[in-house]
C-alpha cells in the first residue's frame, strides 16, 4: 500500500524551515528518503530503521515514529539547492529479511525562493 | 561504472511496437530494481533481481512486460506491443543488498518512453 505524503507542495524563502511527513497503514521495517530534481535521478538522503535513531545529514534530519508508522523529514534553514521533489520509500520486512523493495509516496514538491 | 547507467535516455515508439530498455548497475551490486514513474507520480515498483534471478515480479503490470538479467550485471526490460499508457520514465536502481543490510539503492537517470 502506497504511503501518504503531506503536504503535496511547499514554497519557502531561503532560510526557512519545512517538515514533510510520510504515513503508512502497514507496519514498516524502514523508511528511505530521496530527493529528485527535474529530469534527474532520485538522490538518496537517508534511511530510518525500525528501532533506529533519528538520522541527520547536514541541515536535513528525519525521524521515524514506529507507533504511528510515520516518518518526518525536517529541512532546516533551507537553501536554494533544496528545491526538488521529495519522496519517501517504505520497506516492509519479508519473513525476517528485507531486500530493498520500496513503495514510494506520491512526492512533495519543495520550492525555495531567494 | 561510477553510477547506474540506463539507455536510451529517451525513446519514442509507435503504438504496437516492442521496446527494450537497458540498465547497467553499479559494479558489484547484486540487487537490481526496475521502477516506473508516470508524469507527476511517485515511483511504482516493477521487478527485483538478485543476481540473475527475479524473486519478485509482482509489479509487472501485464504479460507484455518482461525483464531479464545476465551475468549478474546488465538488465533489459522489454515491453511488447506498447500502449499509450506505457508512456512513463522507467528507472533502474541497484544496491549491495543483501550483503550489506539496510543499505540504500542508487538510481539511474531513467529512460523516458513515449508511445505515440
Amino acid at each position: 500500500q502506497q504511503p501518504v505524503q503531506s503536504p503535496q507542495a511547499v514554497i519557502l524563502r531561503e532560510g526557512e524551515d519545512a517538515v514533510i511527513n510520510c504515513s503508512s497503514s502497514k507496519a514498516l521495517y524502514s523508511v528511505h528518503w530521496y530527493r529528485q530534481k527535474h529530469g534527474e535521478a532520485p538522490v538518496f538522503l537517508m534511511i530510518l530503521l525500525k528501532g533506529g535513531e533519528q538520522m541527520r545529514h547536514e541541515k536535513i534530519s528525519a525521524s521515524f515514529n514506529e507507533k504511528k508508522q510515520q516518518s518526518s523529514l525536517y529541512l532546516t534553514a533551507s537553501q536554494l539547492s533544496y528545491s526538488g521533489t521529495y519522496f519517501c520509500g517504505t520497506e516492509m520486512e519479508a519473513g525476517g529479511t528485507s531486500y530493498g523493495k520500496l513503495t514510494f509516496g506520491q512526492g512533495t514538491i519543495l520550492t525555495v525562493h531567494p | 561504472g561510477a553510477g547506474v547507467s540506463q539507455s536510451p535516455s529517451n525513446k519514442v515508439t509507435e503504438k504496437g511496437k516492442d521496446v527494450e530498455l537497458r540498465c547497467d548497475p553499479i559494479s558489484g551490486h547484486t540487487a537490481l530494481y526496475w521502477y516506473r514513474q508516470s508524469l507527476g507520480q511517485g515511483l511504482e515498483f516493477l521487478i527485483y533481481f538478485q543476481g540473475n534471478s527475479a524473486p519478485d515480479k509482482s509489479g509487472l503490470p501485464s504479460d507484455r512486460f518482461s525483464a531479464e538479467r545476465t551475468g549478474g550485471s546488465v538488465s533489459t526490460l522489454t515491453i511488447q506491443r506498447t500502449q499509450q499508457e506505457d508512456s512513463a520514465v522507467y528507472l533502474c536502481a541497484s544496491s549491495l543488498r543483501p550483503q550489506q543490510k539496510n543499505t540504500e539503492a542508487f538510481f539511474g537517470q531513467g529512460t523516458r518512453l513515449t508511445v505515440v
